[in-house]
């Protein structure tokens, strides 16, 4: 079956922009999270939701960045006012139970987003 | 607070090489779950495996081989006769029973296998 899927795969913006990352789960998974990978690094932890319910924000940087999944399915990550430190590569993942501390995590294949 | 060390930043091979990748964990809890991921050239992330903290078990699959100790409280990955595709980066990450989805990554090992 599809894997998760992101979109775009490259974004390029200039500072100030705001930009929208987006990611379609697994079919049937009810878990999904973002992370944030800067280069050389693993991936960090930004947000999760089970369903469309917000679980668990603390990764978020700051107040420009916010993530939504209204209908519990596809997800977006908004960052406002981008800055050149954003720069990275921005990971979804979905999981398919609410067990989310056992749960295995799938992830696409990421927005590598830079900002001039 | 959760933890994992990667420590070997880089590795280099020969194809046919037996290598270990070394991964190093901390948590408090008792309860938690222990992962690999491969990241190769593409740049995706690919799952390997998931091991929970009570089954000490070694895992053993084609020419990938895992070794958990809870004594070091280490989780370390073996890679028989080494291809040159299994040249990636390749990332432990940890999630335990009150992180709640919120999986720890190591900062990942870079493995280069020459032909």
């Amino acid at each position: 079956g599809a894997g998760v899927s992101q979109s775009p795969r490259y974004k390029v913006t200039k500072r100030g922009q705001d930009v929208a990352l987006r990611c379609d789960p697994i079919s049937g998974h009810v878990s999904l999270y973002w992370y944030r990978q800067a280069l050389g690094q693993g991936p960090e932890f930004l947000t999760y939701f089970n369903y469309e319910a917000q679980q668990d924000k603390s990764g978020l940087p700051n107040d420009r960045f916010s993530a939504e999944r209204p209908e519990g399915s596809i997800s977006t990550l908004t960052i406002q006012r981008t800055e050149q430190r954003d720069s990275a590569m921005y990971r979804c993942a979905s999981s398919s139970t609410l067990t989310t501390s056992t749960d295995t995590q799938y992830f696409g294949p990421g927005t590598r987003l830079t900002v001039l | 607070a959760q933890k994992v060390t990667q420590a070997q930043t880089e590795i280099s091979v020969v194809e046919k090489e037996d290598v270990t990748l070394d991964c190093v964990y901390e948590t408090r809890d008792t309860t938690y779950y222990l992962f690999w991921y491969k990241q190769p050239p593409s740049g995706e992330l690919v799952f390997l495996i998931r091991r929970n903290s009570f089954d000490e078990q070694n895992e053993i699959s084609g020419r990938y081989s895992w070794n958990f100790q809870k004594s070091t409280s280490s989780f370390n990955f073996t890679i028989t006769a080494s291809q040159v595709v299994d040249s990636a980066v390749y990332f432990c990450a940890l999630n335990s029973g009150t992180s709640y989805g919120k999986l720890t990554f190591g900062q990942g090992t870079i493995l280069t296998v020459h032909p």
